[in-house]
């Protein structure tokens, strides 16, 4: 299985502030990446696939790059409504699995 | 605008069974891999399972195959998974979702695995 590592595993930003999280997976995955943002008590939200499309409807300031088994996602300014958990998602192959998260505050 | 509605979920003893669906609309459901992902309380998500466009193909994560059986229905626009022999580890949040980068999400519906 292909493990996906994420950090940090909580950070918190001022506001403006430019926010990244990173994901390293334990193998090439030639971007076949997803990032989702998941707010308490809410489904997550699909923001960023195959490391660097941007989901119809995400706020430009979200981005993602990478390339090989190391990935990020920049905030490249940060708002009160990016609080959150942000998951990677290696969808390259199955068992399709995910990073541990990373939960973001508004400091 | 895209909807997907879970149900059948609740309370089960160890070792029952349980089968929930979803219900989509708004898009057109065979054009679509269809998906289930669960999330334990307080944990982060966990892929379960993965159905190709007309069934044919199917996919489960090693701790749940032999025990559920993922289906769906294009007529009906669903998605299903039935789940036997269910262990407290089971317990969790299901979400049926689209896609291999899973696009859409159904609010989730709750699954509880204890005696």
């Amino acid at each position: 299985d292909i493990q996906m590592t994420q950090s940090p595993a909580s950070l918190s930003a001022s506001l403006g502030e430019t926010v990244t999280i990173q994901c390293q997976a334990s193998e090439d995955i030639y971007s076949g990446l997803a990032w989702y943002q998941q707010k308490p008590g809410k489904s997550p939200q699909l923001l960023i696939y195959g490391a660097s499309s941007l989901q119809d409807g995400v706020p430009s300031r979200f981005s993602g790059s990478g390339s090989g088994t190391q990935y990020s996602l920049k905030i490249s300014s940060m708002q009160t409504e990016d609080e959150g958990v942000y998951f990677c998602q290696q969808g390259l192959k199955y068992p399709l699995t995910f990073g541990s998260g990373t939960k973001l505050e508004i400091k | 605008e895209v909807q997907l509605v879970e149900s059948g979920g609740g309370l089960v003893q160890p070792g029952r069974s349980l089968k929930l669906s979803c219900a989509a609309s708004g898009f057109t459901f065979s054009d679509y891999y269809m998906a289930w992902v669960r999330q334990a309380p307080t944990k982060g998500l966990e892929w379960v399972a993965s159905i190709s466009y007309d069934g044919g193909s199917t996919y489960y994560r090693d701790s749940v195959k032999g025990r559920f059986t993922i289906s769906r229905d294009n007529a009906k626009s669903s998605l299903y998974l039935q789940m036997d022999s269910l262990r407290s580890e089971d317990t969790a949040t299901y979400y049926c979702t689209t896609g291999y980068y899973f696009d859409y999400w159904g609010q989730g519906v709750m699954v509880t695995v204890s005696s």
